[in-house]
């Protein structure tokens, strides 16, 4: 019973490297998000996708690109990293739009 | 800008009291409102959530609070509990996969 499930856990990154986060989800869930979550800001959406072969810009999508490669996983790359982004990263996944999303544990990155 | 706002960072209750989070929201378009729990190295888990048609939502100890005139929603956990101890999220979406979250109310429940 994963639900869903991110890795790396733990990611140290130099400015400029290039990273992947994975996601995948067993639910059989529609949408797929990525946020991150800095002290004070709350989570804020980077990406989704509402369905299979679909994607779209969240909130801050700056320097980040996604990939839906099916109906159960959905990564997010950066190409070349900056200090600003070291962050929280959360994935999650819903049925549909405007319906709870169920999230990962987290993927935590340093980026020096 | 901050859409959804929860402007205490903070709140410590007394076991069996009754804990009440504010959120506040600036988007009159917002039509499905959520609070989620979140504990140290774990993700956010959903709590409960109301519709824009409704005012009121229970379920167990937890119930939602929806003022759309004042763009203000609650969550009352009565009575309130240790294993409570959890930073709590507000967030509001329009029907189009945009979910903002506030930044967060840490909640302490002392035994």
């Amino acid at each position: 019973n994963a639900g869903v499930t991110q890795t790396p856990k733990f990611q140290v990154l130099k400015t400029g490297q290039s990273m992947t986060l994975q996601c995948a989800q067993d639910m059989n869930h529609n949408s797929m998000y990525w946020y991150r979550q800095d002290p004070g800001m709350g989570l804020r959406l980077i990406y989704y996708s509402a369905s299979e072969g679909t994607t779209d810009k969240g909130e801050v999508p700056n320097g980040y690109n996604v990939s839906r490669l099916n109906k159960r996983e959905f990564s997010l790359r950066l190409e070349s990293a900056a200090p600003s982004q070291t962050s929280v990263y959360f994935c999650a996944s819903g049925p549909n739009s405007n319906q709870p999303q169920h999230f990962g544990d987290g993927t935590r990155l340093s980026i020096l | 800008d901050q859409q959804v706002k929860q402007n205490s960072p903070s709140l410590s209750v007394q076991e069996g009291r009754i804990s009440i989070l504010n959120c506040d929201y600036t988007n009159s378009m917002f039509d499905y409102f959520l609070w989620y729990k979140k504990y140290p190295a774990e993700g956010p888990t959903f709590l409960i959530s109301i519709s824009s048609i409704k005012d009121k939502n229970e379920d167990g100890r937890f119930t939602v609070f929806l003022n759309k005139s004042a763009k203000h929603l609650s969550l009352h956990i009565v009575p309130s509990q240790p294993g409570d101890s959890a930073v709590y999220f507000c967030a509001a979406s329009r029907l189009n996969n945009d979910m903002r979250f506030g930044a967060g109310t840490r909640l302490t429940v002392k035994p």
